[in-house]
């Protein structure tokens, strides 16, 4: 559903510490799944993707891990630093279809 | 620099009027994405695009207008029936409309009515 009215969750975390970000998504059928990082005042940029035949995927610092009978995915930053902070979304593509934003999480890096 | 390019950065606009936000892009995608933000808030879908000459209804497409006649242009119309325009505009292209691939962004327009 729409975000409308919602304010998004927050996360603090301590510098060199690992952040765990969480999504739950909606529809069984989604077959691809994005993570997004935005900065203040800018676009969304990619992070990394999954698609749904994998259950865990890794890229530099970043991990996403997809937990179909739940619906769950997850983005896992390692070591996380200062350039970090930003607003992290998750997308899901239902088969066929377009992206589906959720509501997105506030990281914020405390030195 | 192969890219997707939105213009104005900021734009003012007086009640009751249209204003139009351009969107191009140069990496030869088929689908194009209009989404608002508002402070604090997720991505919401206001029109899409999947084809030249053809385009969809988002979630909260009232108020607002679009046109893709070529496959690189996608702008988007405020027209004054949008009651609360104040937001940050998010334009988006991908290679498909299938939603395989990921969405590249630009790098927005602030509306600000006055």
């Amino acid at each position: 559903g729409e975000s409308v009215g919602l304010h998004l969750p927050t996360l603090s975390v301590q510098e060199g510490d690992n952040s765990i970000i969480n999504c739950a998504y909606s529809n069984s059928a989604s077959d691809y799944f994005i993570w997004y990082k935005q900065e203040s005042g800018k676009g969304p940029q990619f992070i990394i993707d999954i698609r749904s035949n994998m259950d865990k995927r890794q890229g530099q610092r970043v991990t996403v891990l997809l937990n179909k009978t739940v619906k769950h995915l997850s983005l896992q930053i390692a070591a996380t630093q200062p350039g970090d902070s930003a607003v992290y979304f998750c997308a899901e593509v239902p088969y066929g279809n377009k992206l589906v934003f959720g509501a997105g999480t506030i990281l914020r890096v405390k030195s | 620099d192969g890219g997707i390019t939105q213009s104005p950065k900021y734009l003012f606009r007086k009640e009751g009027q249209n204003v139009t936000l351009s969107c191009e892009q140069n990496l030869n995608h088929d689908a194009m994405y209009w989404y608002r933000q508002d402070p604090g808030q997720g991505l919401r879908l206001i029109y899409y695009s999947h084809i030249v000459n053809d385009f969809q209804k988002g979630d909260i497409a009232e108020g607002y207008s679009v046109s893709r006649e070529k496959k690189e242009s996608f702008p988007l119309t405020v027209t004054s029936a949008q009651k609360n325009p104040t937001a940050f505009y998010l334009c988006a292209s991908s290679v498909t409309g299938r939603g395989n691939t990921e969405a590249f962004f630009g790098q927005g327009t602030r509306l600000t009515v006055v």
